[in-house]
């Protein structure tokens, strides 16, 4: 089986950096994403890791440490419109398991 | 191109009723998941069809059913409701071969499931 912990919840500042963790314990692995959801929107992909490391993608980065089952989601100069859940997920063979996702509000 | 389509948006039902959801994947795309995600829970893994054959569900009762048809559009069937199925239903849609590569799943709006 599978089992993501992520916090809860998270507060920041209008422009501020905010680092979400993840750390996973999995029977398989083959790859961690991070998806962004809205209030009552569909979550939409953020990023993709497969290999240890830093993946940047614009304000977003994401890191991953397989040997640690860690990840975590970087989002730099923060805006009022990422206010959002951000759900860890990790594809095991046959299946991407989520985890229950952190609540992010972003304040000016 | 189309995104994920789900319907209906919203669906009232009392316990012991049936609900069923439809979902319509992004073409060219061949799998079809379906998630639950109930307050606090964050998304639950249901079903995953491909090709039109179940491959693979989650821990969750027999009442909790579906299928795919020909153009790979499915249904979910939830038998003999309870008021904790109430929840939002999210389907999502990928190429085939999930384990391969950057394979992501993109998700429809959903369909948000009363149970009173």
């Amino acid at each position: 089986g599978q089992n993501i912990d992520q916090p809860t919840e998270m507060t920041a500042t209008e422009g501020a950096i905010v680092q979400i963790n993840c750390t996973y314990q999995t029977s398989g692995f083959n790859g961690l994403f991070w998806y962004q959801q809205h209030a009552g929107e569909a979550p939409t992909f953020l990023s993709y890791n497969v290999l240890d490391g830093l993946e940047e993608k614009g304000r977003f980065s994401s890191f991953l440490s397989r040997s640690k089952g860690y990840s975590y989601l970087l989002l730099k100069e923060l805006q009022m419109k990422d206010s959002a859940s951000y759900l860890c997920a990790v594809r095991g063979y046959s299946t991407l398991t989520f985890g229950k996702g952190t609540m992010l509000l972003v304040s000016p | 191109e189309a995104g994920v389509t789900q319907s209906p948006t919203h669906l009232i039902k009392t316990r012991g009723q049936q609900a069923t959801l439809r979902c319509s994947p992004i073409s060219g795309h061949t799998s079809v998941y379906w998630y639950q995600q109930a307050l606090g829970l964050g998304l639950q893994f249901l079903l995953w069809y491909d090709e039109g054959e179940e491959r693979n569900r989650g821990n969750f009762p027999p009442r909790f059913s579906g299928r795919q048809f020909p153009n790979y559009s499915s249904e979910l069937n939830v038998n003999a409701l309870e008021l904790e199925d109430s929840a939002l239903y999210l389907c999502a849609s990928g190429r085939r071969g999930l384990s391969s590569g950057a394979n992501v799943l993109t998700f429809g709006a959903g369909s948000r499931l009363t149970v009173l």
